[in-house]
C-alpha cells in the first residue's frame, strides 16, 4: 500500500507569480483535502475534492483552486502568490464519507 | 529540516515519566476527534481517535479523554520516550453540509522528551 505522497518538497517563488502543487492519494482512497499550515500554527482547511469536483471549501480566497483527477490525484494551485501564502501545504487522503485523513509530508512553498 | 511550532506551548517531560497534552475544541456539534503527531520535515501522523459516543479510549502507550460538557480533550502517553518529541495537535471533524468532512486543528502543543 503506497501512502500519501505530495511534489515538489519545497518550492521558492516571488510575490505574484503562480504556483501548481501535487498530490497522490493513498491507495484505495477517493477524496483529497488541502491544508494550509503557517509556521507554528496548525494546519487550516483549504477544500475538498470528491470525483473530481470540490466538494467543500474553507475561508481562502477564489485565488486558491485545485484539480482532481480520475486517478484521485490532485493539483492545489495559487494565483497572485503573496508573502501571507508561505506556508507549508498538506495534502489529506481519505475515502469518501470516512472520518480518517491520512496526511502527504507537504511541500513548504516560500514567497519572497 | 521543517521547524514545526516555533511558537507553540511547550511540555517538557523526562523520559519514562506520563505525559498529558490537553485540548480545548469549538464546535459542540463536532463527532469525532483525532490527535496527531507532527515531526520535523514530516506531515501529521494519526495516533488515536475517539467518536463523540465515548468518553475515552486506549491504544497502545496512549489514551484519550473526551469531555463533551467542557468540550475539553487530553492524550496521555505512559512511559515517554525521546521519540515522541513532536508537536502534537488534536483535530475536530465537524459535520458539514454537503457531506464533506472538514478537520479543524487546535493550535498544538510541542512535547519536550529529555533522557
Amino acid at each position: 500500500e503506497t501512502g500519501v505522497t505530495q511534489s515538489p518538497t519545497h518550492l521558492i517563488k516571488t510575490r505574484g507569480q503562480q504556483v501548481t502543487l501535487r498530490c497522490s492519494s493513498q491507495s484505495g482512497h477517493n477524496t483529497v483535502s488541502w491544508y494550509q499550515q503557517a509556521l507554528g500554527q496548525g494546519p487550516q482547511f483549504i477544500f475538498q475534492y470528491y470525483r473530481e469536483e470540490e466538494n467543500g471549501r474553507g475561508n481562502f480566497p477564489p485565488r486558491f483552486s485545485g484539480l482532481q483527477f480520475p486517478n484521485y490525484s490532485s493539483e492545489l494551485n495559487v494565483n497572485a502568490l503573496e508573502l501571507d501564502d508561505s506556508a507549508l501545504y498538506l495534502c489529506a487522503s481519505s475515502l469518501y464519507g470516512a472520518d480518517e485523513q491520512f496526511f502527504g509530508p507537504g511541500t513548504r512553498l516560500t514567497v519572497l | 529540516g521543517e521547524n514545526v511550532g516555533l511558537h507553540l506551548p511547550t511540555l517538557s517531560v523526562q523520559e519514562g515519566d506520563n505525559s498529558i497534552i490537553n485540548c480545548a475544541y469549538s464546535n459542540s456539534a463536532s463527532d469525532y476527534f483525532i490527535w496527531y503527531k507532527q515531526e520535523s520535515g514530516k506531515g501529521p501522523q494519526f495516533i488515536i481517535d475517539i467518536r463523540s459516543n465515548m468518553d475515552k479510549r486506549q491504544g497502545q502507550r496512549v489514551t484519550v479523554l473526551l469531555n463533551k460538557t467542557v468540550k475539553h480533550l487530553s492524550l496521555q502517553i505512559a512511559a515517554t520516550q525521546p521519540g515522541d518529541s513532536a508537536v502534537y495537535f488534536c483535530a475536530e471533524n465537524a459535520p458539514e453540509g454537503g457531506g464533506y468532512n472538514k478537520l479543524i486543528f487546535g493550535a498544538g502543543t510541542r512535547l519536550a522528551v529529555h533522557p
